[in-house]
């Protein structure tokens, strides 16, 4: 079975600083790969996804993330962070092979002070 | 279009009393997810339908927890005999077609449960 480990559970940041949150998966075969975020009381709303092609994939509101395979990695960045990124993070994976679940990473809660 | 929306919001119960929590998915959407979070944990799955239908109840943590779906639409989770450590947000998801490559799954506000 599939698992995701995000490094950090919790980041605080000044506004404009950069942004790197970390997440590794353990699985053997292909994935797709997932960042998810939840603001402030609202709903998980996809950020960006990768499923083939270009590693390093472009999501909304500025970030983007990098699929490094042989690291087994997926980390999300975002060069300067602004106090609306305050939100908590969810990486996912799910194995590319017919039917599979998602499976989370516990999350990393991102504070921006103003 | 509408999201997929879940109810009650919040449900306060006392221990060993049943709950339902209720789903309704986007329309058209043929996959429905259940899935639990914990204080200061990730999301656990708990159950996948595809339809009416259940292949997958894998997650679900005891014989306490049930689901059902009707209509290829609304689904409900029940939890009977509610324990504490029941107390979580129920999230519901939904997706166009079952665990297809990279399709993204929809989620619902969440049910926050407390059980005293």
């Amino acid at each position: 079975a599939q698992s995701v480990s995000q490094h950090n559970h919790h980041v605080i940041l000044s506004e404009a600083a950069s942004l790197e949150l970390g997440c590794n998966y353990s699985y053997g075969g292909t994935v797709n790969l997932f960042w998810y975020v939840q603001y402030p009381g609202q709903h998980l709303q996809l950020l960006l996804k990768y499923f083939s092609g270009d590693p390093l994939v472009k999501g909304i509101k500025g970030f983007e993330a990098e699929f490094i395979k042989s690291k087994f990695s997926f980390n999300l960045r975002k060069p300067s962070v602004q106090w609306s990124d305050t939100a908590e993070y969810f990486c996912a994976v799910k194995p590319n092979s017919g039917y599979s679940t998602l499976t989370f990473g516990k999350g990393t809660m991102l504070l921006v002070s103003p | 279009g509408a999201g997929v929306s879940q109810s009650p919001s919040n449900k306060v119960t006392e221990k060993g009393k049943d709950v339902e929590l209720r789903c309704d998915p986007i329309s058209g959407h043929t996959a429905l997810y259940w899935y639990r979070q914990r204080l200061g944990q990730g999301l656990e799955f708990l159950i996948y339908f595809q339809g009416n239908s259940a292949p997958d109840k894998s997650g679900l943590p005891s014989d306490r927890f049930s689901a059902e779906r009707t209509g290829e639409s609304v689904s409900t989770l029940t939890i009977q005999r509610t324990q504490q450590e029941d107390s979580a947000v129920y999230l519901c998801a939904s997706s166009v077609t079952p665990g297809a490559t990279a399709l993204e799954q929809y989620f619902g506000p969440g049910t926050r449960l407390t059980v005293t």
